[in-house]
């Protein structure tokens, strides 16, 4: 099966830091990865989405300059929030969509999420 | 931005029931997933249908997709108290979007 992991599965940080979390496909290519947010109680909000060797595509109200998104390679996909505040307190979740040239099979795997608390 | 809506938003059953959960959505879809996320964990994917599929089954899992009308329901038969979770559906083309979400709660 497709595999996505996350590092790290949680973590807390201090107000003002920034935090890198890594999202890999690990047995899979993905040229595509996406990034989600979710808050406690409501859905997957989805943040941007990660080409690789080119820059995200930011969704409306989703700060480039807050969220930064690096895609280096076909599996692996890392976002930095930087100068974090308690606002950014949040539940990370990434996604990665496994290349495919069958018709309707393009899929997207779940990575575990990554869960940020700032103090 | 969000795909569509799950309707209802919460439902509550005895065990042995049967849960349908239906899900609208916005924008052309290339298939039609379905996630189950238990509380403050990640996401399980269940069933993926394609937009020229209309019905699927695995296991207890019953999912139709309706795409003159952007409908998709998901049946959950003879449920079960693990079954309780919140439950996504999520589509698009290029990129995929959830909807709000099921929960649902299966008492014993």
């Amino acid at each position: 099966g497709a595999v996505v992991s996350q590092h790290p599965s949680r973590v807390i940080c201090k107000s003002g830091t920034s935090v890198k979390i890594e999202c890999r496909s690990l047995d899979f290519q993905a040229t595509t990865m996406f990034w989600y947010r979710q808050f406690p109680k409501q859905s997957l909000m989805l943040m941007a989405t990660s080409n690789e060797g080119s820059k995200a595509t930011y969704e409306q109200g989703v700060e480039k300059d807050k969220f930064l998104i690096n895609h280096a390679s076909l599996t692996l996909s890392t976002l930095t929030v930087t100068s974090a505040h308690p606002e950014d307190s949040s539940f990370y979740i990434c996604s990665a969509r496994k290349d495919t040239s069958e018709l309707f099979q393009e899929t997207q795997y779940f990575g575990p999420g990554t869960r940020l608390l700032v103090l | 931005s969000q795909q569509g809506e799950e309707d209802p938003q919460a439902l509550s059953i005895q065990e042995g029931e049967n849960a349908t959960m239906n899900c609208s959505y916005k924008t052309s879809i290339n298939n039609l997933q379905w996630y189950r996320q238990n509380s403050g964990r990640g996401l399980v994917h269940l069933i993926l249908i394609r937009s020229n599929e209309r019905e699927k089954h695995s296991g207890r899992l019953r999912v139709t997709l309706d795409t003159s009308k952007k409908s998709s329901s998901l049946l959950i038969t003879a449920s079960r108290a693990a079954d309780t979770a919140s439950y996504f559906c999520a589509g698009g083309y290029q990129k995929v979007t959830f909807g709000i979400g099921t929960k649902l709660q299966v008492i014993p």
